[in-house]
């Protein structure tokens, strides 16, 4: 079974400039994630989607990020504009419901210059 | 305060060595309760999982739970050179958040 795939790996962006990560969850797990990791941190929830619906989108920054998970599968996590203060690994995850152990992708390195 | 608490390391042990890692919380809601491994570069693997309190073993991996000193822990017994990685604990709440809460990590180094 495939696992979490998230593309691209890496990512190096000036500031300012928008950028956008991709992520295929689990076939038939209903629970995505997008977590940030900073360096020598614990991941943290960014957003949390059951199905289509956000239903915990508390700690996105909101003026610059958003996301969107269309039928309910694939999901897109966009920052526009990139801050400095962005570069971290963002990570996606999914879990066949909310109470279900979470599995993870590789992460996408964001390196903003 | 951190809801959960981990020491970052590093714990540096020879081949062969039992390795304990421990959080500690401060959540009484939390119920749910993983470690990951996490590679560098990698994303998080999770390696247990557990609900409430007791003990799991999985190979030569034990988790803990202790929720009265709001305690876990993970033993790797055996531990090899390809156990060395950051080790993560996290839990989550039974309420309407389940959201998963995170330790920062112990970085372990198992020495051959």
């Amino acid at each position: 079974e495939a696992g979490v795939v998230q593309s691209p790996r890496y990512k190096i962006i000036e500031k300012k400039q928008p950028v956008a990560f991709w992520c295929n969850p689990i076939s038939g797990h209903n629970t995505l994630y997008w977590y940030l990791q900073n360096l020598g941190q614990g991941p943290e929830l960014l957003i949390r989607y059951e199905n289509e619906e956000a239903v915990d989108d508390s700690q996105l920054p909101k003026d610059r990020f958003s996301a969107e998970r269309l039928k309910g599968v694939d999901s897109t996590l966009k920052i526009q504009p990139a801050e400095l203060g962005d570069s971290a690994v963002y990570l996606c995850a999914s879990s066949p419901s909310t109470t279900e152990e979470a599995f993870f992708g590789q992460g996408t390195r964001l390196t903003v210059v | 305060q951190k809801e959960v608490e981990q020491d970052p390391g590093p714990l540096s042990v020879p081949e062969g060595a039992i390795v304990s890692l421990n959080c500690t919380y401060s959540n009484s809601a939390f119920q749910y309760f993983m470690w990951y491994r996490q590679y560098s570069r990698k994303g998080p693997e999770l390696l247990m999982y557990t609900y409430s309190s007791g003990n799991k073993e999985d190979g030569r991996f034990t988790a803990q739970v202790d929720k009265s000193s709001k305690y876990i822990s993970l033993f790797i017994r055996d531990s090899q050179p390809s156990d060395s990685a950051t080790y993560l604990c996290a839990m989550s709440a039974l309420d309407s958040s389940y959201k998963l809460i995170f330790g920062s990590g112990t970085r372990l180094l198992v020495r051959p």
